[in-house]
């Protein structure tokens, strides 16, 4: 069955200092894979996409994320974190047709 | 502004009450789907449809009904709501239902069924 799996519920960090949110995936064929980002009291706004093509994605305000086929991950990364950048992050796979397989989304906390 | 709409973004009910949650969207978007927001679980799917007039189950559509009459709105209906079913919903639309489609996402209706 197709999953997503978030393995940190927090994820910590000073700011400027750069920031790692960890996801794996479980799809049958070529994936397609989506951060979003969640702010309080708000809806889920779009933040990357890996379809095909460069390993490296970049998304927006300054984050990226790495396709690794190998380890079946698609870990989001910003090299130096924001206060703002605090909220809950959703990575989501696509395996097919209709429908997007979230993850359980790992809330980022950045300390001044 | 190309938005999703969803009302009420708040709502306290209780048990055996019909409600209905509205979704609205001003892109000509095709493809709409409803999904719920659990802790620990992140979002779940509970309806999806393709365009008007077709419609289908996600992976946790007991105890609602949508219906498309029109390609903007896609509302939700808990007919007999429980307390199963406070969540956070949460009303998205993309331009087709290809997997590589980005969603717009509506700002939420928090649901508390008493």
């Amino acid at each position: 069955a197709q999953s997503v799996a978030q393995p940190e519920d927090q994820v910590n960090v000073a700011e400027g200092n750069p920031l790692t949110v960890k996801c794996t995936y479980s799809v049958s064929g070529n994936p397609y894979l989506f951060w979003y980002v969640q702010y309080p009291n708000r809806g889920l706004q779009f933040l990357l996409k890996y379809i095909t093509g460069d390993n490296l994605v970049k998304g927006s305000y300054g984050f990226e994320a790495e396709f690794n086929k190998s380890q079946t991950s698609f870990h989001l990364k910003k090299p130096s974190a924001l206060v703002s950048d605090s909220a809950l992050y959703f990575c989501a796979s696509s395996g097919g047709y209709n429908k997007l397989i979230f993850g359980a989304g790992t809330r980022l906390a950045v300390h001044p | 502004e190309a938005q999703v709409t969803q009302n009420p973004r708040y709502l306290i009910t209780v048990t055996g009450k019909k409600l209905t949650v509205t979704c609205s969207q001003n892109m000509n978007h095709e493809y709409m789907s409803w999904y719920r927001q659990d802790p620990g679980l992140g979002l779940r799917q509970i309806y999806y449809s393709m365009n008007v007039e077709v419609t289908d189950k996600g992976d946790v559509p007991e105890g609602y009904k949508v219906s498309r009459k029109e390609k903007r709105n896609f509302p939700l209906i808990l007919e007999s709501p429980s307390p199963n079913q406070t969540s956070l919903y949460f009303c998205a639309s993309s331009r087709s239902g290809s997997g590589a489609n980005v969603l717009t996402f509506g700002a939420g209706s928090r649901l508390t069924v008493l």
